[in-house]
């Protein structure tokens, strides 16, 4: 396995229009986060997934976000009405929890897709 | 709330210093969990090295060490030796305790330091 993968890398919309980022895991990965990260900062939360069900979404995740993971593999954000605001570095990562807890949740990072709203 | 601060914003060294970064932690967990993270130019960030809140005993990876202390809620990272390879942005992050189906795991990020290893 190669590791997380997100695409596009880079993408440049302009203000107003709809964007779709995909992040493919780990295989055997049960947890998937989304993060945003902007200049100088550290990476901030979304969202994640325990499988196919989102289980948590950040207070930063605006009517405007979308995400979905079907069937408990790949996953996709969607911005729509995109603003200048939105302008960051989306990063994807996954890791396996076993049952019952316990684990540390080493996340692994893909990436990140790179989005410029001109 | 929880929170990770890293007071050191950029660092610079010549190559073959040893170097501290800082993180002080807040959180009302009793069980937690700590990392650092690496991400160099590339963009990537690279997992290091995790830490759990009830195991105090300081570690020793080839270069890299750190010492944890949760009485003053800091979990130093060090790197021996640097090298020019290990130029980047350093985070220290933090995530509570995890159940099953639960809502907690994800984690919380310092501001990063930017180290700078001259040759």
């Amino acid at each position: 396995d190669t590791g997380v993968s997100q695409n596009p890398r880079h993408k440049i919309t302009k203000r107003g229009q709809n964007v779709t980022f995909r992040c493919d895991p780990i295989s055997e990965h049960n947890r998937l986060y989304w993060y945003r990260q902007t200049l100088g900062q550290g990476p901030e939360f979304l969202t994640y997934f325990q499988n196919e069900a989102q289980l948590e979404k950040s207070r930063l995740l605006s009517d405007r976000f979308s995400a979905e993971r079907p069937k408990g593999s790949f996953s996709t954000l969607e911005i729509q009405r995109t603003e200048q605001g939105d302008s960051a570095m989306y990063l994807c990562a996954s890791s396996y929890i076993l049952a019952g807890g316990g684990s540390y949740n080493e996340q692994f990072f893909g990436p990140g897709t790179r989005l410029t709203v001109l | 709330a929880q929170k990770v601060t890293q007071a050191q914003t950029e660092i610079s060294v010549v190559e073959k210093e040893d170097v501290t970064l800082d993180c002080v932690y807040e959180t009302r967990d009793t069980t937690y969990y700590l990392f650092w993270y690496k991400q160099p130019p590339s963009g990537e960030l690279v997992f290091l090295i995790r830490r759990n809140s009830f195991d105090e005993q300081n570690e020793i990876s080839g270069r890299y060490s750190w010492n944890f202390q949760k009485s003053t809620s800091s979990f130093n990272f060090t790197i021996t030796a640097s090298q020019v390879v290990d130029s980047a942005v350093y985070f220290c992050a933090l995530s509570g305790s995890l159940n099953y189906g639960g809502s907690q795991g994800n984690l919380i990020f310092g501001k990063g330091t930017k180290l700078s290893v001259k040759p």
